[in-house]
């Protein structure tokens, strides 16, 4: 049980609008810590998509953004692409025991 | 140009202890606000941060490994290590080393390719 939420699957058409939600909570992402995602394509590692919330680091499209509101925050994708189907994952900062990285469960986006 | 690679055995006994190594270059763990990390990812789950270790010789744990995690480094070698004792099947996955950014931004923003390993007898 991962300390994020996150769905297990999100499906989209090409050039469609996604939302992929991360439910936190007081001792993580309400808590004020910044939360960060990371695209995940089969067989490769995790790549930094946004950090700091709504940051985006070089090369990534402006097709992604992030926002963070609460305890929640979520990774928008616009014009959706074939190329965007992989796992996207949350990470904060948690408080509740020690100070820790957390990440979430992970969601599945299928580009149909 | 920065670069991370782990290396470590790809098959492990129930009981043993797994060391794993992550060499690094691009960058030093002597400069201040510098850190690495240790993330894994059990086959078709998903990603569990597992330790951390500061430029300044801090270390942190996950809560539910802590006791079975030991984290070190040599910056003379540019290696950051992770010791897993007493390993199980569930232990079984890839094994990601990351650098964490330096600056205000507490995010992972290179990865190695990851390393899998197998706890089986």
């Amino acid at each position: 049980q991962s300390v994020l939420t996150q769905p297990p699957s999100v499906s989209g058409a090409p050039g469609q609008r996604v939302t992929l939600p991360c439910t936190g909570s007081s001792s993580n992402i309400g808590a004020g810590y910044d939360v960060h995602w990371y695209q995940q394509r089969p067989g490769t590692a995790p790549k930094v998509l946004i950090y700091g919330n709504t940051k985006r680091p070089s090369g990534v499209p402006d097709r992604f953004s992030g926002s963070k509101s609460g305890t929640s925050a979520s990774l928008a994708i616009t014009g959706l692409q074939a190329e965007d189907e992989a796992d996207y994952y949350c990470q904060s900062y948690d408080n509740s025991l020690s100070v820790s990285r957390v990440f979430g469960g992970g969601t599945k986006l299928t580009v149909l | 140009q920065v670069t991370l690679r782990e290396s470590g055995p790809a098959l492990v006994k129930p009981t043993q202890t797994l060391t794993l190594t992550c060499i690094f270059s691009g960058f030093s763990l002597n400069t201040s606000g510098m850190s690495v990390g240790w993330i894994r990812q059990p086959p078709g789950k998903a990603l569990e941060w597992l330790a951390l270790i500061d430029w300044d010789d801090d270390k942190y744990y996950s809560t539910s490994l802590e006791t079975r995690l030991t984290i070190s480094k040599d910056t003379s070698k540019n290696q950051v290590v992770l010791t897993m004792t007493n390993v199980d099947p569930v232990d079984t996955g890839t094994y990601y080393c990351a650098r964490i950014a330096p600056g205000d931004y507490d995010h992972f923003d290179y990865w190695g390719q990851g390393t899998l390993v197998t706890v089986s007898s």
